[in-house]
């Protein structure tokens, strides 16, 4: 079935430092989207991207449909704490669209 | 504003015995529904979908089922659990193409 390639699986910073973790595929996707997972609760959704190349922002948070429309970003600026958890991409392919195609998480750890 | 609860939020039960989580959405109508179970530490692994009432498309062969008995409201059911049926479940909705929205969860220990 299809994959998509999240990286990196987990990430140790220092509080402030920015961040930047990045999904890719093989195949073509018409929506991307960013959840946070924190512990022992369900995703929340971050940001949702439509349309080739396009840069969304949300507070600290920026991501973008990559030009190709195999790949996506998020990064977050200025890590605080809370930042903590774990990040999922999730993708919408143009068949089967009823479903979404999950990114495997990259899990953030941040050090104060 | 819409809003989807899950209920248990925590079950410790024994192999063989009987499971039905439930999972309900407030505030809109026909919306697809989903069902996910998510091991320690791992991605979300899709179980079972469902686009009305009635209509459910399963994922993987296991030993779960589902069933959408009214508009807005999910089950998840298994007549007899396995010790690999313990995991963090998660039910979410999504207007048709669009974004999903999540559950707060039910973690089964299943012993």
């Amino acid at each position: 079935g299809q994959q998509l390639n999240q990286s990196p699986q987990s990430m140790f910073i220092q509080e402030g430092e920015d961040v930047s973790m990045n999904c890719t595929s093989s195949s073509i996707f018409n929506t991307w989207l960013w959840y946070k997972q924190d512990p022992g609760e369900g995703p929340v959704l971050l940001i949702a991207l439509y349309k080739a190349g396009e840069l969304t922002s949300n507070g600290r948070l920026t991501a973008q449909f990559g030009i190709t429309r195999k790949d996506s970003f998020l990064n977050i600026s200025a890590s605080i704490p809370s930042d903590v958890g774990i990040y999922f991409c999730a993708g919408r392919l143009i068949q089967g669209a009823q479903k979404l195609v999950f990114g495997q998480g990259t899990r953030l750890t941040i050090n104060p | 504003s819409q809003t989807i609860h899950q209920w248990p939020a925590t079950l410790v039960q024994p192999v063989g015995s009987p499971l039905s989580l439930e999972c309900t959405v407030e505030g809109t109508s026909n919306p697809n529904l989903y069902w996910y179970r998510q091991a320690a530490g791992r991605g979300l692994q899709l179980l079972f979908y469902s686009v009305g009432i009635g209509q459910i498309s399963s994922e993987v062969p296991q030993n779960l089922s589902a069933s959408r008995p009214q508009d807005r409201q999910f089950i998840l059911s298994s007549k007899k659990l396995l010790l690999s049926d313990s995991g963090f479940y998660l039910c979410a909705w999504s207007r048709i193409l669009n974004e999903q929205f999540f559950g707060p969860g039910t973690r089964l220990t299943v012993l």
